[in-house]
């Protein structure tokens, strides 16, 4: 069975560009998260999905970030425009309706904003 | 408030076992996992405790006291691949969400 599956692994941008994540959860998983690690720190949701509906994202800064899953698959997660603090790893992680309490992440992408 | 507070670091030998403690204050509980995160990977399930006592898996074990607040990770006949970050993770109420702490790096030596 494939993996959460991510792109792309790095990105480096400079401050004030656009920036778009991808993931591609485990066929059938139909919760799918988006988290934010910072350096030294644990993930920090900042959205998560069941099916294409976004039912948590009180966590996501609404005035630059924007997230997407059209037909309950694959997601995209975009910043406009990226700010110096946004440099991190974004995971993305999924869980199927059977096991919810097992998550299983992507390997991520690590976001250098200069 | 959500709180969940586990040492920074950690140093162990080869062959030698080792206990990760971690607290936690949350609003509401519904279960406590671990995950183990080596450095630049994504984090893997370890375990999930979800009612007190000890959860056994190989050489890894975790328990849980929800009265205290308080679970542990045991590892066992260390090896030198153990060394990682090992993060504790708390799913509060009824949400699918879980709230992780800042994560222990444990560093395994000869």
């Amino acid at each position: 069975e494939a993996g959460v599956v991510q792109s792309p692994r790095y990105k480096i941008i400079e401050k004030k560009q656009p920036v778009a994540f991808w993931c591609n959860p485990i066929s059938g998983h139909n919760t799918l998260y988006w988290y934010r690690q910072n350096l030294g720190q644990g993930p920090e949701l900042l959205i998560r999905y069941e099916n294409e509906e976004a039912v948590d994202d009180s966590q996501l800064p609404k005035d630059r970030f924007s997230a997407e899953r059209l037909k309950g698959v694959d997601s995209t997660l975009k910043i406009q425009p990226a700010e110096l603090g946004d440099s991190a790893v974004y995971l993305c992680a999924s869980s199927s309706r059977q096991r919810q309490e097992t998550q299983y992440f992507g390997p991520g992408t690590r976001l250098l904003v200069l | 408030g959500q709180n969940i507070d586990q040492p920074t670091e950690m140093t162990a030998t080869e062959g030698a076992i080792v206990q990760i403690n971690c607290t936690y204050q949350t609003s509401g509980f519904n279960g406590l996992f671990w995950y183990q995160q080596h450095a630049g990977e994504a984090p893997t399930f370890l375990s999930y405790n979800v009612l007190d006592g000890l959860e056994e898996k190989g050489r890894f074990s975790s328990f849980l006291s929800r009265s205290k607040g308080y679970s542990y990770l045991l590892l066992k006949e260390l090896q030198m691949k153990d060394s990682a970050s090992y993060l504790c993770a708390v799913r509060p109420g009824g949400y699918n969400k879980l709230i992780f702490g800042a994560g222990t790096r444990l560093a395994v030596h000869p």
